[in-house]
């Protein structure tokens, strides 16, 4: 069957560690993925889109990887502030016969202990 | 980022009523708006894509006439909840696209249906 798939698990880490969060997929070509940032009662906020034919995109304190081998989404935050806490979901853009679908991952929750 | 405006953000209403929810694009003409539901702890679910000037399309279980879609304009989708129940109470949620892959969220609004 066709998933999309996050730590299911919260992350707590501490103030100025790297989080490394995961969103890995199976049975899809993928045109691109994505990564959102949730608070609680809010609507996502869009981070960065990486496509399949690239390894690797950066901004500012993000990073994110995209191993279409793995089928596997990393999605790093460097220097990590209580700010950053959130629940962070990764969407999958991939081709459905002629068109194109997302499908959302449930999110993964990370704690920055300050 | 580009910025996108829902209102209401809350709403309570009688059963039986309608409900109306407006999804603006203020700095780019949206050609296609999402419409999402999302429960507590869960992922977003596509109700129904639109695009200006054309019928939305929705997704296989929701029911076109139970929840109205409008695209009247390239920065306006709305989304009327008919005769609402209180199984529909939820956290709905729109997304406007400019190119159709990146996706810039509302800011959700909370129905409670009584």
């Amino acid at each position: 069957s066709q998933k999309i798939e996050q730590n299911s698990e919260a992350l707590n880490i501490q103030e100025g560690k790297t989080a490394t969060l995961t969103c890995n997929y199976t049975n899809y070509s993928p045109a691109y993925l994505q990564w959102y940032r949730q608070d609680p009662g809010r609507g996502p906020v869009f981070l960065l889109l990486i496509r399949e034919n690239e390894k690797e995109k950066r901004k500012e304190r993000l990073k994110v990887t995209f191993d279409t081998t793995l089928k596997q989404s990393l999605f790093h935050i460097t220097a990590s502030q209580p700010a950053d806490s959130a629940t962070y979901l990764c969407a999958l853009g991939y081709r459905a016969g002629n068109n194109r679908k997302l499908i959302w991952g449930l999110g993964t929750s990370l704690a920055v202990n300050p | 980022g580009a910025v996108v405006s829902q209102h209401p953000s809350r709403v309570i209403c009688k059963s039986g009523t309608s409900v109306k929810i407006e999804c603006r694009s203020l700095d780019f003409q949206a050609t296609t708006m999402f419409w999402y539901r999302q429960f507590p702890k869960q992922s977003l679910m596509l109700m129904a894509t639109s695009n200006e000037g054309s019928k939305a399309t929705y997704e296989q279980g929701v029911e076109k006439d139970k929840f109205l879609i409008n695209h009247a304009s390239l920065t306006l989708s709305t989304l009327t909840v008919t005769s609402a129940h209180p199984e529909d109470s939820s956290f709905y949620i729109c997304s406007a696209s400019e190119d159709g892959n990146v996706a810039f969220f509302g800011q959700g609004t909370r129905l409670t249906v009584v």
